[in-house]
C-alpha cells in the first residue's frame, strides 16, 4: 500500500513565524503535490514537483515555497505565516503525471 | 465561474437509498475523471477513475461521464452508514495532467 505521511496533524503558529510542513512517501513516486483545502473552495494546488529539485507553481503559490532535496520528501514552507494561511494542508504523490494521486492525512494549521 | 462546480450539500439520505452525486465542468479538454472519498479528519482516497465518456461500475458504485453535457455523476446503490463522507470530483486534461481540478466536495450522511 502507498503511504504518504505528514509531519504533524495539528499545528498552531503565530503571525510572522516561518513554518515548515513535511511530507514523505514510501512508494518511489516521481510526483508530489501540496494542496490546501478550505470550506467552500475545495482543494487548491499550491506547488508540485515532478522530480528531485524540480518544482512548478500551482494555482495559489503566493506566500509559499517548496523544497524537494530527496525523492521521497517534499516540504512546504510558509516564509512568514499570516492568518489567511490558516487551513488544512494536504500532500499527495503519484507515480505518473496522469496517475492516481495518493493523499496524506493532512495538517490542520492555525495561524494566530 | 469555476472550472468545476459541485453542490456542497450537505446531503442526508436513509440507509439503503440510491445516492446521486454530480459535477459539471466548463473545460472541454478534460478527459480523465475521478471521484475521491474523504472521511472526516482524513485525506482523500481515490474511489473511481474513468477516461472519457461512459460508465464504470465497481461494486455498489457507478461513475458516469457525459462529455457532451460536461456532466459527471457518481451513484451509490444500497447506501450504508459507512458511506458517510465528503465526495470530491476531480478531473484533468491530457496536457495538464499534473493539475487535477477539484470540485468543492459534497458532504454526504447516510442515516441508519
Amino acid at each position: 500500500d502507498v503511504k504518504v505521511t505528514q509531519s504533524s496533524r495539528y499545528l498552531v503558529k503565530r503571525t510572522g513565524e516561518k513554518v515548515f510542513l513535511e511530507c514523505v512517501q514510501d512508494m518511489d513516486h516521481e510526483n508530489m503535490f501540496w494542496y490546501r483545502q478550505d470550506p467552500g473552495l475545495g482543494l487548491r494546488l499550491i506547488y508540485f514537483s515532478y522530480d528531485v529539485k524540480m518544482k512548478e507553481k500551482g494555482d495559489i503559490p503566493e506566500g509559499y515555497s517548496v523544497s524537494r532535496e530527496k525523492k521521497e520528501r517534499f516540504s512546504l514552507i510558509l516564509e512568514s505565516a499570516s492568518t489567511n494561511q490558516t487551513s488544512m494542508y494536504l500532500c499527495a504523490s503519484s507515480l505518473t503525471l496522469r496517475g492516481t494521486q495518493y493523499f496524506g492525512p493532512g495538517t490542520r494549521l492555525t495561524v494566530l | 465561474q469555476k472550472e468545476v462546480e459541485q453542490d456542497p450539500g450537505p446531503l442526508s439520505v436513509p440507509e439503503g437509498a440510491i445516492v446521486s452525486l454530480n459535477c459539471t465542468y466548463s473545460n472541454s479538454a478534460f478527459q480523465y475523471f475521478m471521484w475521491y472519498r474523504q472521511y472526516s479528519r482524513k485525506g482523500p482516497e481515490l474511489l473511481m477513475y474513468t477516461y472519457s465518456s461512459g460508465n464504470k461500475e465497481d461494486g455498489r458504485f457507478t461513475a458516469q461521464v457525459d462529455k457532451s453535457s460536461k456532466y459527471i455523476s457518481l451513484f451509490i446503490r444500497d447506501s450504508q452508514p459507512s458511506d458517510s463522507a465528503t465526495y470530491l470530483c476531480a478531473m484533468t486534461s491530457f496536457q495538464g495532467a499534473q493539475k487535477l481540478v477539484f470540485g468543492q466536495g459534497t458532504r454526504l450522511t447516510i442515516n441508519p
